[in-house]
This record gives C-alpha cells, sequence and structure tokens, in this order.
C-alpha cells in the first residue's frame, strides 16, 4: 500500500483533458513539495513536474501541476495518443524520513 | 549531458547476491545524491533509498534496511546497490535516479534505463 493516494486508472478521447489527484498526509505532501514522473510503456520514469508546478526544459505546457494542503494535482491538456503512460506523484516524507510515491496512475487516450 | 548508464539484467538463484551499478556521466558526482528505486513487475515504484556521494552516507527505506546494501565508487563515477541475500519477491526493476536539490526540496531529475533483476530457482 502507497503512502500517497492515486486513482488507479482515468482516460480521455484525443484533445480532451484528464486531471489526476496523488492524496498523502502532513508528514508528506502537507510538508514539501510534490514532483511528478510519466512513464511511458517499457521506459523509465522521466520528470514531467518538480516544485509543484514547474516544467523542467523540454516539458510541454500542456502538462501542469498544482498543490493545496495535501494533496497535488497533474492536469493534461490537449491529450495525445503519446500521453498514455503511467504517471506517479512523489515526494518525501518527514515521519518516514523517506521518499515516497503515489501507487501510480495508468492514463489511456481512448 | 547528464547520463546514467546501468549494469545489465540479471538471473539469480534464491540465497545468491547481486550488485547493481549506475555509472553517472556529464556532471560532478559528488555533486547529487544518487537514489534507487524499485519496481515489481507490474507494479508501481517503490524508494530503496538514497546516498551521499559527497560523504558516503546511505539512508535505506524501512523495508529494505538490514538486507540492502548502497555504496559508491567516487573514482569512476559510480554508486551501486547490493542484495546480499535474494527472495523471490526481489524480482524487479531497479532503477538509479539523481536528486537535485534547490532550497529544501529534491526531485529526481535524471533516471538510469533500469536494471531488471530476476529470483527464480
Amino acid at each position: 500500500q502507497s503512502v500517497l493516494t492515486q486513482p488507479p486508472s482515468v482516460s480521455a478521447a484525443p484533445g480532451q483533458e484528464v486531471t489526476i489527484s496523488c492524496s498523502g498526509g502532513t508528514s508528506n505532501i502537507g510538508n514539501n513539495y510534490v514532483s511528478w514522473y510519466q512513464q511511458l510503456p517499457g521506459t523509465a520514469p522521466k520528470l514531467l513536474i518538480y516544485e509543484n508546478n514547474r516544467r523542467p526544459s523540454g516539458i510541454p505546457d500542456r502538462f501542469s501541476g498544482s498543490k493545496s494542503g495535501t494533496s497535488a494535482t497533474l492536469g493534461i491538456t490537449g491529450l495525445q495518443t503519446g500521453d498514455e503512460a503511467d504517471y506517479y506523484c512523489g515526494t518525501w516524507d518527514v515521519s518516514l524520513s523517506a521518499g515516497v510515491f503515489g501507487g501510480g496512475t495508468r492514463l489511456t487516450v481512448l | 549531458q547528464v547520463q546514467l548508464v546501468q549494469s545489465g539484467s540479471e538471473l539469480k538463484m534464491p540465497g545468491a547476491s547481486v550488485k547493481v551499478s549506475c555509472k553517472a556521466s556529464g556532471y560532478t558526482f559528488t555533486t547529487y545524491g544518487m537514489n534507487w528505486v524499485r519496481q515489481a513487475p507490474g507494479q508501481g515504484l517503490e524508494w530503496v533509498g538514497w546516498i551521499n556521494t559527497n560523504t558516503g552516507n546511505p539512508r535505506i527505506a524501512q523495508d529494505f534496511a538490514g538486507r540492502f546494501v548502497l555504496s559508491l565508487d567516487t573514482s569512476v563515477s559510480t554508486a551501486y546497490v547490493r542484495i546480499p541475500s535474494l527472495k523471490a519477491e526481489d524480482t524487479a526493476m531497479y532503477y538509479c535516479a539523481r536528486l537535485f536539490c534547490s532550497g529544501n526540496t529534491c526531485w529526481y531529475d535524471s533516471w538510469g534505463q533500469g536494471t531488471m533483476v530476476t529470483v527464480s530457482s
């Protein structure tokens, strides 16, 4: 069971938008910044969002992040078939003194 | 550019040991910490631990403490994870990931390609 809770799956049509939630507690999301990672099938994870809402260079502005209290959200607009992947939120948990991830959300672009 | 290149797949018997390497290039190795993340087949990401590449001090998640060993060879910019006594449930892809920190926050900004460790008799 993951420390951070994500929905197992989300789906939407090409061109539409989708949001993926990540829920935690005061010892993790409530106390730290959140990052998001995209894992395309058969590949290593890749950094998508850091410091809650910042995008590394090369990540399109279709991807956005936000955080409120003990929850964070990843938003993707203008969905493309190439966005089909597993998405993970991550942060540090001060009680566990450990990195923690969500269980992952599989995005299907119908 | 930053690159993390991991060693190849391993097939091991239960009770055997394995050592996975992660060779870094494109940056000063001792400037950034190195993390290890495990992903069992069909499962999510699981943080194994991280090692301070400046001091060699490791921090391992409670679930893996006492079994997993993190180490470095700074002369060749390489981090290692060793599992001394493998169990079937250690079958997983193991990733190294560079830890980038700014102020009081950190994230994993570069990842290795992964090393598949299969434990089977």
